[in-house]
């Protein structure tokens, strides 16, 4: 079994929808949780990290559930710069485990 | 501006020689990472660095090694390539261990 799992999309959304997507982890003694975003061919880079009492940065909203071992993502009104793929990442001690990503797509 | 940097871009190389990527930060970050990314799977760790003189492996560590000589630097070497090693290769580091990783821009290294 994958340490993170997601479900890899795509997600094929209109301009201004709201999309939403989770990943499940392994580990229930995981400490911390992201989401990247990774463009097309490019490196990954931190979006926002998830904290257990759920936080939003903007039109990004991500929730934990440690009971279920869940961390997911919402996007609101979804723009065409948002057309991306989703990293969720898990710490355990030092390491991250990376999901496979989720692929978005934001059509105009 | 700090940055990290990843050399070179890309690469092709035969199988069996030796083929070494380079990764220079200049933010003075103790802690480095080299990571390969492949479809269908995520980033995978292959080495990591705490500091100087300091090298672990991940998970994937087979048929690579890394050295660090001072803290900017974190060469990556495949001793033999083999065509299972074609993917794309990052390198990361962070300040601190449970603080954001910061990603270089990859090389995509083929291996025929």
């Amino acid at each position: 079994r994958k340490e993170v799992e997601q479900d890899p999309g795509p997600f094929n959304v209109p301009e201004g929808a709201t999309v939403a997507f989770n990943c499940t982890y392994s580990n229930s003694a995981s400490q911390s949780f992201f989401w990247y975003r990774q463009d097309c061919r490019k490196e990954p880079k931190l979006l926002m990290s998830v904290y257990s009492s759920g936080n939003e940065d903007g039109r990004f909203t991500a929730q934990l559930n440690r009971a279920s071992q869940y961390i997911s993502l919402l996007i609101r009104d979804s723009k065409l710069s948002d057309s991306a793929t989703y990293l969720c990442v898990v710490r355990d001690d030092y390491k991250l485990s990376f999901g496979a990503g989720t692929t978005v797509t934001v059509r105009a | 501006d700090a940055e990290i940097t990843q050399s070179p871009r890309h690469k092709i190389t035969e199988t069996g020689r030796q083929v070494t990527l380079a990764c220079h930060q200049t933010w003075n970050h103790n802690n480095m990472f080299w990571y390969r990314q492949d479809l269908g799977h995520g980033l995978r760790l292959i080495h990591y660095s705490y500091g100087v003189h300091d090298t672990n492996k991940g998970e994937v560590s087979d048929g690579y090694s890394v050295s660090r000589s001072n803290t900017e630097d974190l060469p990556l070497t495949l001793e033999s390539a083999a065509s299972s090693q074609t993917s794309v290769y990052f390198c990361a580091s962070s300040s601190r261990l449970d603080n954001e990783q910061f990603f270089g821009p990859g090389t995509r290294l083929t291996v025929l």
